[in-house]
């Protein structure tokens, strides 16, 4: 299957900074990506839609001005947590969508745990 | 995207079949059933997806009812590496950007 790369795996930041985690699709290009978070012991929470050379769409409560997210090329897709705070640690994973005969199939990276202290 | 319900966990005695039930009555005709599996703290990860027919590959066969409500996965022969969460999703695939959107899923569990 089709690889989709995250990093960093893990990410340690203090309370107020900013993080950036990146998403890379290795072996095909994806015009889409999305962003989840899970916290523990929960199912993937959908963030946003990350559409290559426009805005990303986000899902209701999610706040757009502090979860970033840009998509500037076809195999790139970026998350920038700002000014983050205790709650926002949790494990982020993108998946990114490669188009095939069958129909569109989600390959996902393999997470970043993101502590803030 | 249809909501599906699955069981919250299951276990499996190592070496068996796993049989993963899955229902999705409300799945509307052009949505395909995919299943996928999240093994802890990684990313979720493909295992099989169809339409209507049943469906084979290496990891996984997938049998879906006729009246296309249900469907289950089954593992021919679970191991202790197939411990994992295993999500039944309904989604419009073909030729489609449509959101991948995960329930609780079912934790199972492979015993030795």
């Amino acid at each position: 299957g089709a690889v989709v790369s995250q990093h960093p795996s893990w990410v340690i930041c203090k309370s107020g900074t900013s993080v950036k985690i990146e998403c890379r699709s290795l072996d095909f290009q994806a015009t889409t990506m999305f962003w989840y978070r899970q916290f523990p012991k929960q199912s993937l929470m959908l963030m946003a839609t990350s559409n290559e050379g426009s805005k990303a769409t986000y899902e209701q409560g999610v706040e757009k001005d502090k979860f970033l997210i840009n998509h500037a090329s076809l195999t790139l897709s970026t998350l920038t947590v700002t000014s983050a705070h205790p709650e926002d640690s949790s494990f982020y994973i993108c998946s990114a969508l490669e188009s095939r005969g069958s129909g569109t199939e989600a390959f996902f990276g393999q997470g970043t745990r993101l502590t803030v202290v | 995207d249809a909501k599906t319900t699955q069981p919250t966990s299951m276990d499996c005695a190592e070496g068996r079949a796993a049989n993963l039930p899955c229902n999705h009555s409300t799945i509307s005709g052009n949505e395909y059933v995919y299943w996928y599996r999240q093994i802890h703290s990684q990313g979720p990860q493909y295992i099989i997806h169809g339409l209507k027919n049943n469906e084979t590959n290496e990891m996984a066969s997938l049998i879906i009812t006729e009246d296309r409500k249900s469907s289950t996965l089954i593992l021919p022969h679970a191991t202790l590496r197939d411990t994992a969460v295993y999500y039944c999703i309904v989604r419009v695939g073909v030729t489609s950007y449509d959101k991948v959107i995960f329930g609780p899923g079912t934790s199972l569990s492979v015993i030795p």
